[in-house]
């Protein structure tokens, strides 16, 4: 049973870079089909979709936040990461992993991490 | 870019159906899916491919996709049920979701 789970700071300071791990679990980032994913979730709002990376070693970015953000893959350590600069209190968020692209889902985000909270503040 | 339009509240009676739509241009001519979110934690997918449901989501989640809408129906809402409820679609390769839709149950 594949898990993710997310790991980084929980307070950032405004300019700085935001970085955060995606830890997977009973699988592998270098296996199958997937989208491994990050999305965000500002307080009290809705789920906003960062990017991913593809298996095949591409990715894909929000354009509203393309110019800030990375993600990348270890496959040696089997973990993906987000980097977000020139962060700002509209960074503010929970921070979700989430693996999409299962045979059994189609491209649907079927496993999720438990998300965790960035606050940005000096 | 791409959008897709949810209510921002549904109320329903314990027992009675629950339908959430999601509005986007010609989203019929793609798989729409569903997430439930309960207070603290993370979502769950109820419905992919507009209309299949995972494993161990209950049968009375349905979904359907036409047109320009897409719909999320429960059907003898419980208690339970009640929570915040997102679409999602891709287009062009990126990944759009709703605003989200908060179910009442009462």
């Amino acid at each position: 049973q594949v898990q993710v789970q997310e790991s980084g700071p929980g307070l950032v300071k405004p300019s700085e870079t935001l970085s955060l791990t995606c830890s997977v679990s009973g699988g592998s980032v270098s296996s199958g089909s997937y989208y491994w994913t990050w999305i965000r979730q500002p307080p009290g709002k809705g789920l906003e979709w960062i990017g991913y990376f593809y298996y095949s070693g591409s990715t894909n970015y929000n354009p509203s936040l393309k110019s800030r953000v990375t993600i990348s893959v270890d496959t040696s350590k089997s973990h993906f990461s987000l980097k977000v600069s020139s962060v700002t209190a509209a960074d503010t968020a929970v921070y979700y992993c989430a693996r999409g692209g299962s045979s059994s889902v189609g491209d649907a985000f079927d496993i999720w991490g438990q998300g965790t909270m960035v606050t940005v503040s000096s | 870019s791409y959008e897709l339009t949810q209510p921002p509240s549904v109320s329903v009676s314990p027992g009675q159906t629950a339908s959430i739509t999601c509005s986007g241009d010609k989203l019929g001519d793609k798989y729409a899916c569903w997430y439930q979110q309960k207070p603290g934690q993370s979502p769950v997918l109820v419905i992919y491919q507009d209309n299949k449901r995972p494993s161990g989501i209950p049968e009375r989640f349905s979904g359907s996709n036409s047109g320009n809408t897409a719909t999320l129906t429960i059907s003898g809402t419980q208690a339970m049920d009640e929570a915040d409820y997102y679409c999602q679609a891709w287009d062009s390769r990126t990944v759009v979701f709703g605003g989200g839709t908060k179910l009442t149950v009462l």
